[in-house]
C-alpha cells in the first residue's frame, strides 16, 4: 500500500498562474481533506470531502476549487495563485468511523 | 471558542530529559484529543490520543495527560532520545466526523 500520495512534490508559479494539486488514496478511505501549513499556525483545513460526490468548505477556502473525482483521488486547484498561497499542502484521509486522518508527503508551492 | 492554544513554540532539551508540551482548549464539546508527530519533510502521523474519560494514557514513552477541568491536555516524553526531534501538534475534534482544530505546532530539539 502506497498510502496517500501527492503530487507534484514542489511547484513555483507566478503570480496569476494556476495549477491543480494532485491526492490519492489507496486505503479505500471514505473521508478527504486538504489542508495548508503555514510557520506558526499548524494545520488549517481548506476544504474537505466525507464521500465521494460530497465536498464542503473549511476553514480558509477562498481561493481554492476542490474535486473528488472518485473515491481515491481529491484534487485541490489554484486558480489564480497569489503570494499568500505560498505554503506546503498536505492532503489526508480517513476510514468513515474511525479517528486517525493519515497524511501524505505535502506540497511545497511558491507563488513569486 | 474553536481555537486550541499550543505552548512553548520550540522547545531544547538535553538526552534523557522529560519535554512537556502543553495545550488548552475553550470549547467543553470536544471529546477527542489526538497528538501528531511530524519530521522535517513528511506528514503528520498520528502519536497517541486520549478521549476525556480518562486523565492519563500512556503508549512506550509518550503520555497524554488530561485535566478536563482546567480544559488542558499535555504530552509528556520520557527518557526522550534525539530521535524524537521533530514538530508535535495537537488537536481537537467533536462528533463523528473527527473535524480537527489544531494548535499551532511545537518544535521539539533533543540534544545529545
Amino acid at each position: 500500500n502506497a498510502g496517500v500520495t501527492q503530487t507534484p512534490k514542489f511547484q513555483v508559479l507566478k503570480t496569476g498562474q494556476s495549477m491543480t494539486l494532485q491526492c490519492a488514496q489507496d486505503m479505500n478511505h471514505n473521508s478527504m481533506y486538504w489542508y495548508r501549513q503555514d510557520p506558526g499556525m499548524g494545520l488549517r483545513l481548506i476544504y474537505y470531502s466525507a464521500s465521494e460526490g460530497t465536498t464542503d468548505k473549511g476553514e480558509v477556502p477562498n481561493g481554492y476549487n476542490v474535486s473528488r473525482l472518485n473515491k481515491r483521488e481529491f484534487s485541490l486547484r489554484l486558480e489564480s495563485a497569489a503570494p499568500s498561497q505560498t505554503s506546503v499542502y498536505f492532503c489526508a484521509s480517513r476510514l468513515q468511523g474511525e479517528e486517525t486522518q493519515y497524511f501524505g508527503p505535502g506540497t511545497r508551492l511558491l507563488v513569486l | 471558542q474553536q481555537q486550541v492554544k499550543q505552548s512553548p513554540q520550540s522547545l531544547i532539551v538535553q538526552k534523557g530529559g522529560i519535554p512537556i508540551i502543553n495545550c488548552a482548549y475553550e470549547n467543553t464539546a470536544f471529546d477527542y484529543f489526538p497528538w501528531y508527530q511530524q519530521f522535517p519533510g513528511k506528514g503528520p502521523a498520528l502519536l497517541i490520543a486520549i478521549r476525556p474519560d480518562v486523565s492519563e494514557k500512556k503508549e512506550g514513552r509518550f503520555t497524554i495527560s488530561f485535566n478536563k477541568s482546567a480544559k488542558q491536555f499535555s504530552l509528556h516524553i520520557m527518557d526522550s532520545q534525539p530521535g524524537d526531534s521533530a514538530t508535535y501538534f495537537c488537536a481537537a475534534s467533536s462528533g463523528s466526523n473527527y473535524q480537527l482544530i489544531w494548535g499551532a505546532g511545537t518544535k521539539l530539539i533533543i540534544k545529545p
